[in-house]
């Protein structure tokens, strides 16, 4: 099946600084998700992005589908973006299961 | 936020013991999911749902079962429970299912120890 990295694994960053996240995938990909762990454990979808740049706020994700990447970019950090960031993907056929990275951990700190 | 609800939200078992998990949503949406979260792996998919009564198995199904018997609710059984069992259970929803590019919903998960 397709393999989901992300990187790094852990960022530790001061309030106000800005931050980027990766997603490599293995295989060509029509779906992309990132999502939002909050500390209390809460998932919340952030971007549907298969391919283009997409823009909320201090957040903005970018994938590059012919290269197998996305990218999240967090500008201007506060400490409620603290928690866990997932990447998610779709097999190419099939069936409508998602696979998910191991995410990354980040860590603001005032 | 998507209308799911999961109960219990937090439940303590002795190992040997049946467990069941809930999952009901508000939406109407066709796609149900039940994930697990450890530390080190991420979510993983146990099983899933496309309809009334059609599953189908994820990567980690093996000691679960399911059940959807009505749009709204998806169960999720644990037979013989066991220490490895031990996790957190995220429900999840979708109109269409992620390869089509609905966005996924998450409930606020089950926390789940096998003693």
């Amino acid at each position: 099946g397709i393999q989901v990295e992300q990187s790094p694994p852990d960022l530790i960053l001061q309030e106000g600084a800005n931050s980027t996240l990766r997603c490599n995938f293995s295989d060509s990909v029509n779906n992309l998700q990132w999502f939002h762990q909050n500390p209390w454990g809460q998932l919340i979808n952030l971007f549907y992005i298969p391919s283009g740049t997409k823009q909320n706020g201090r957040l903005s994700a970018t994938t590059v589908a012919t290269e197998r990447y996305s990218l999240l970019y967090i500008s201007s950090s506060q400490t409620t973006d603290s928690g866990v960031y997932f990447c998610a993907v779709p097999p190419n056929f099939g069936n409508e299961k998602l696979t998910f990275g191991t995410g990354t951990r980040l860590t603001i700190i005032p | 936020d998507a209308g799911i609800t999961q109960s219990p939200r937090h439940k303590v078992t002795e190992t040997g013991t049946p467990v069941t998990l809930r999952c009901h949503q508000t939406e109407n949406h066709r796609y149900m999911y039940w994930y697990r979260q450890d530390p080190g792996h991420g979510l993983r998919l146990i099983h899933y749902s496309y309809g009334v009564k059609d599953t189908d198995k994820g990567e980690v199904s093996d000691g679960y079962s399911v059940s959807r018997s009505k749009t709204e609710d998806f169960l999720l059984t644990l037979e013989s429970a066991t220490s490895s069992q031990t996790s957190v259970y995220f429900c999840a929803i979708s109109e269409s299912g992620g390869r089509t590019g609905n966005t996924i919903y998450f409930g606020e998960g089950s926390w789940l120890t096998v003693v």
